[in-house]
């Protein structure tokens, strides 16, 4: 069966970094981008980025240009999410989530939805 | 601050019809098919609905979506105490070529 398994809750420090891991299993790695969501106490659900995993090619929501990187392994089947400067906003449950896009003409999208997600990993960034 | 606006709250009564409201824009709902998750306290959000009232093994047929111009709605008849949930409609947009969420629904089973 399909699974996404992330990496552990992390606490960080004010301008650190964190990397956090998604291994999928049950499936073609390299079949279906990956998308990272987080959603911080008392918000809702927020897009990050997607990964590729076959071409390796990335794209970032404008809010996070700069300070997220998105990467994968595929020989181990893991996509990793990588944030830098933490400040407390920060703070947040981070899932990746399998996305499966339906396309017009190999151009347009017309439909994105995620299928399966990881169990989230929490962030906590204090001092 | 989202780009898909829902009421923050709804409530019903067990046995009920609930509908929860997502209203966006021509670049979003106005022009792409909208999903829909469902989230419990303490887990992942699960996909409830995708491509025009599909859903996944497993998921209750009491959950129907709609859309109409740049709106759309999710439908939850037979209103059950597990329905108590967060629910946030999803679509992608053309102008941040990703996907968008609403702000999310807090559903109520009184």
């Amino acid at each position: 069966q399909v699974q996404l398994v992330q990496s552990e809750a992390e606490v960080k420090k004010p301008g650190s970094s964190v990397k956090v891991s998604c291994r999928a299993s049950g499936y073609t790695f390299s079949d279906y981008y990956i998308y990272w969501v987080r959603r911080a106490p008392g918000q809702g659900l927020e897009w990050m980025g997607w990964i590729n995993p076959n071409s390796g090619d990335t794209k970032y929501a404008q809010k996070f240009q700069g300070s997220v990187t998105v990467t994968r392994d595929t020989s181990i089947s893991t996509a990793y999410m990588e944030l830098s400067g933490l400040t407390s906003h920060d703070t947040a449950v981070y899932y990746c989530a399998r996305g499966r896009m339906i396309m017009f003409g190999g151009v347009i999208v017309l439909q994105v939805y995620f299928d399966y997600w990881g169990q989230g990993t929490l962030l906590t960034v204090s001092s | 601050q989202s780009v898909l606006t829902q009421p923050p709250s709804a409530s019903g009564t067990p046995g009920q019809r609930v509908t929860i409201s997502c209203s966006g824009s021509s670049s979003n709902i106005g022009s792409k098919t909208v999903n829909w998750y469902q989230q419990v306290p303490g887990a992942a959000p699960k996909l409830l609905v995708y491509s025009h009232n599909q859903r996944p093994s497993g998921v209750s047929d009491r959950f129907s979506d709609s859309k109409s111009g740049t709106s759309a709605s999710l439908a939850i008849s037979g209103l059950q105490p597990e329905d108590e949930a967060d629910y946030y409609c999803a679509v992608w947009d053309d102008s941040v070529n990703g996907p968008v969420f609403g702000g999310g629904t807090k559903l109520t089973v009184l």
